[in-house]
């Protein structure tokens, strides 16, 4: 699977907007870019995924590129609950996962 | 909300001893994987398993794992003579279908080799 880059860490204020960048400049055109965070002490929980078009549902909005070399995850108001690492990790033919390490997000309220 | 349960949520054992963990996935999903994080380090990959078959294995997942899938409901890891680097935490996760993006994961089991 091709590799992504996510800076290791993030702030963000509570409430509001926090915009996550994940770059993945050898994406193949079958590769679908899916994002997962990690709790403290727990396991991962999907996020959101997609292929080309932005993506929007109930826990936040992936915004892809034209050229699909970067994405931008998009969590409208960041909670403390929000703390987490976020991964994002492009998934092609394969079944399985290939986790990084992902970007450490700290909200300060 | 349907999830994938774990146990036991810990468990501490001797070196050289046979550990079982156990996952009990989504009732209608036929994908199931396991994936380890020993202490702060990465998520890592072990082994995924369809029709009751494996379908893909990393390398940490060596003749000292295995996998089953004993009745319907539970899926479970074994290892066989556990060393200290098992130490980890391990997540069972579990996928609908293959065209599905969404992999759901349980809470985990924390393994201490002593």
């Amino acid at each position: 699977d091709a590799k992504t880059t996510q800076p290791n860490s993030m702030e963000s204020n509570e409430e509001e907007p926090v915009h996550l960048p994940c770059n993945h400049s050898t994406i193949s055109g079958t590769d679908y870019i899916h994002w997962y965070r990690q709790l403290p002490s727990q396991g991962p929980e999907y996020v959101i995924h997609g292929l080309t078009s932005n993506v929007n549902n109930r826990m936040a909005s992936l915004a892809i590129a034209e050229d699909r070399k970067s994405s931008t995850l998009i969590l409208h108001r960041a909670t403390l609950r929000d703390a987490a690492v976020y991964y994002c990790i492009l998934r092609g033919s394969a079944r399985q996962l290939t986790f990084g390490s992902g970007t450490q997000l700290t909200v300060l309220p | 909300e349907p999830e994938v349960t774990q146990t036991p949520s810990h468990q501490v054992t001797q070196m050289g001893q046979e550990v079982i963990l156990r996952c009990v996935p989504i009732s209608n999903h036929l994908y199931f994987y396991w994936y380890r994080q020993i202490l702060g380090q990465k998520v890592e990959f072990l082994v995924s398993f369809y029709n009751n078959e494996i379908s893909e294995k990393s390398e940490i997942f060596d003749d000292q794992f295995s996998v089953e899938r004993p009745d319907g409901s539970n899926f479970t890891l074994k290892i066989r003579s556990t060393k200290l680097e098992d130490s980890a935490m391990y997540f069972c996760a579990s996928k609908r279908g293959d065209n599905t993006g969404e992999l759901f994961f349980g809470e985990g089991s924390r393994l201490t080799v002593l």
